[in-house]
């Protein structure tokens, strides 16, 4: 069965730093989904990535998915308190199987000020 | 404006005990889904439903139940024959099935005394 790995498992940074969280699959990525969460609350969805060696960006956050199709990196550029939060990635299967998205474990982001 | 409600937002409840979380979406979507989510863990598939009146079980159904009679609720059970109920349950929903794009409620976070 596919897993993913997310790394690292935590991350402190100081304000206005960059950073890059990583997220990688043990077979082909089929569609890659990046998500955040706030503490306690619910998930917010990002950005979404299916073809290999594919970037996309919103505001400060690029994503991008690596031509081989089984790793995907989130970068943040200049990070600010916003930021803070648990980065969640999902993948889809293969297109013909049932379309449930598999989930990292997270990377939790702490922007010290 | 257009969401997905969850409630209790907190839920405390004694072992042998039944309850029920609360799933409500206006957007319109065919497509909802229950997760669960533990400390260090990714998000785990309880089950899903594609269309009204209907339902599959996910990775870890065992100890839940649901129904899906309207479109817009999707309610889930968490049976006293769940081991550990504690945890966070997350509701879902997505205008498709074969997407990984979905929208996310608030989460309820269930402990069992």
């Amino acid at each position: 069965s596919q897993e993913l790995e997310q790394s690292p498992q935590s991350l402190i940074v100081q304000e206005g730093k960059n950073l890059t969280i990583n997220c990688t699959s043990s077979k082909t990525l089929y569609g890659l989904y990046w998500y955040k969460q706030k503490y306690g609350e619910g998930l917010i969805f990002l950005m979404m990535l299916q073809k290999g060696g594919e970037e996309k960006s919103h505001e400060k956050i690029t994503a991008k998915l690596d031509e081989k199709k089984q790793q995907s990196s989130l970068h943040i550029t200049a990070s600010q308190p916003s930021h803070a939060g648990i980065y969640l990635c999902g993948a889809g299967g293969e297109m013909d199987s049932n379309y449930q998205l598999i989930w990292g474990a997270g990377t939790k982001l702490i922007i010290k000020p | 404006d257009g969401g997905i409600t969850q409630s209790p937002k907190y839920l405390f409840r004694k072992e042998g005990q039944n309850v029920t979380l609360s799933c409500e979406q206006n957007l319109n979507h065919d497509a909802m889904y229950w997760y669960r989510q533990d400390p260090g863990q990714g998000l785990r598939l309880i089950y899903y439903s594609q269309i009204v009146n209907d339902f599959q079980k996910g990775d870890i159904a065992e100890g839940y139940s649901v129904s899906r009679e309207k479109k817009e609720s999707f309610p889930l059970t968490v049976t006293s024959a769940q081991k550990n109920p504690t945890a966070f349950y997350l509701c879902a929903s997505s205008d498709r099935a074969n997407t990984g794009e979905l929208f996310f409620g608030e989460g309820s976070r269930l402990t069992v005394l």
